[in-house]
């Protein structure tokens, strides 16, 4: 089945640490597309970031770093010197099917950053 | 100026009453979608319409049907609603070819 699977249910740290969520995907396709999303508190949902199927390179955008491993289905996100801030529900996601807009979300990490 | 819009951001209602929640978006966006977020947090991808035509229809009771007048919107329509209806419903947008879907604010509907 294609599918993304989050197993970190929940996280807690402490303000100034580094913190990574694990994703892991499962397809077929040889084209699909990976996102993280950002749910705070007030409930609305933030993207991320996008990376292709072909673009392996990691990318960093100031506090926040993705990496992205072909050979092992994962798609991780670390956020280095962790703010109370980034208290969040954090969502990975994959569109597996491009033809028909297939898009699958994991079960969520909730990110609790302590002060 | 918001993106992606939704009315009512909250929605109590009665067990078998219709309701409908609307949603529009300024992004110039092809295709749109309605997803439902459990009170696990999980989302679950209900519809998608792109060029007034239809992409997805996940597993959904069909009294649920989404209507889209234009583009630059997608309603969707409730009937008979029922208390496993009780969910935040959020509506997103995207352009082909971009693939990255930007989400309203969702709407919380409680069914009582």
């Amino acid at each position: 089945a294609q599918k993304v699977t989050q197993a970190q249910t929940e996280i807690s740290v402490v303000e100034k640490e580094d913190v990574t969520l694990d994703c892991v995907y499962e397809t077929r396709d040889t084209t699909y597309y990976l996102f993280w999303y950002k749910q705070p508190p007030s409930g609305e949902l933030v993207f991320l970031i996008r990376r292709n199927s072909f673009d392996e390179q990691n990318e960093i955008s100031g506090r926040y770093s993705w990496n992205f491993q072909k050979s092992t289905s994962s798609f991780n996100f670390t956020i280095t010197a962790s703010q109370v801030v980034d208290s969040a529900v954090y969502f990975c996601a994959a569109l597996l099917g491009i033809i028909n807009n297939d898009m699958r979300f994991g079960a969520g990490t909730r990110l609790t950053v302590k002060p | 100026d918001t993106a992606v819009s939704q009315t009512p951001k909250y929605l109590v209602t009665q067990m078998g009453n219709d309701k409908s929640i609307k949603c529009e978006q300024n992004l110039g966006h092809d295709t749109m979608y309605w997803y439902k977020q459990d009170s696990k947090k999980f989302l679950k991808i209900m519809f998608s319409y792109n060029n007034k035509e239809l992409i997805i229809n996940e597993t959904v009771p069909n009294r649920f049907s989404p209507k889209s007048p234009d583009k630059a919107h997608l309603n969707l329509h409730i009937n008979s609603l029922e208390l496993g209806d009780s969910a935040v419903y959020f509506c997103a947008s995207s352009h082909r070819g971009q693939y990255e879907q930007y989400f309203g604010p969702g709407t919380r509907l409680t069914v009582t």
